[in-house]
């Protein structure tokens, strides 16, 4: 039981390249989420998935798509990087909703340097 | 929509010393508190978590936290500060109804002084 896995851990891309960060679980969670850390920001959500094939916007959507095709998959793309998207991501899941008591399982993060 | 302020950016105590990281939030339910911890370079690592019942959580690494409904606050404590617990923390606050994503504070990085 791996948990929650990202690849890449760490990649420089250039203004304007594109790129897609993979975010996997073997843990048959529903809900899948995506966020990103800058310093002094916390971590703010850019899209989440309700289950295989859906997602939704989260706080900070603008310049990245995601893809829910498997259950257990959850990409983020970005189509044109920019400096701005320079930051780490973190991938997060969990089976159910919180009324179950659940909490968020995170992934160990992909440090992404757009120059 | 619910928010969460941690007032403190950072703090700053002696090893053996006691600490309480403040947090502040926002909801119009009964809300779903956590607080994680991420060391640096690390991933977030769940401390505690309170969903209901008794308003003092007990958590991993020594820490409690005080739910306090009518000052709106889930401030994080410890008795005795270790050096291993420099590190940033989180609040975190849950919405239910659909999306159950979590909004975080913005963090308090603590450092501890031998």
């Amino acid at each position: 039981n791996a948990g929650v896995t990202q690849t890449p851990k760490f990649r420089v891309l250039k203004t304007g390249q594109s790129m897609t960060l993979l975010c996997a679980q073997d843990m048959n969670h529903e809900y899948m989420y995506w966020y990103r850390q800058d310093p002094g920001m916390g971590l703010r959500l850019i899209h989440y998935s309700v289950g295989e094939g859906t997602t939704a916007k989260g706080e900070v959507p603008d310049g990245y798509n995601v893809s829910r095709l498997k259950k257990q998959n959850f990409l983020l793309g970005l189509e044109s990087a920019a400096p701005s998207q320079t930051s780490v991501y973190f991938c997060a899941s969990y089976p159910s909703g919180l009324a179950g008591g659940n909490e968020q399982f995170f992934g160990p993060g992909t440090r992404l340097t757009v120059l | 929509a619910q928010s969460v302020t941690q007032p403190d950016i950072h703090i700053t105590v002696s090893e053996g010393a006691s600490l309480e990281l403040r947090c502040n939030y926002s909801y119009g339910a009964t809300p779903y508190l956590f607080w994680y911890v991420q060391s640096p370079g690390q991933g977030l690592q769940l401390l505690l978590k309170y969903f209901s019942g008794d308003t003092l959580v007990q958590g991993i690494k020594g820490f409690e936290a005080e739910f306090k409904r009518s000052q709106s606050s889930f401030n994080l404590r410890k008795p005795s500060v270790h050096w291993s617990d420099a590190a940033e923390y989180f609040c975190a606050v849950g919405a239910t109804g659909g999306s159950e994503k979590l909004v975080f504070g913005k963090g308090t990085k603590l450092t501890v002084n031998p």
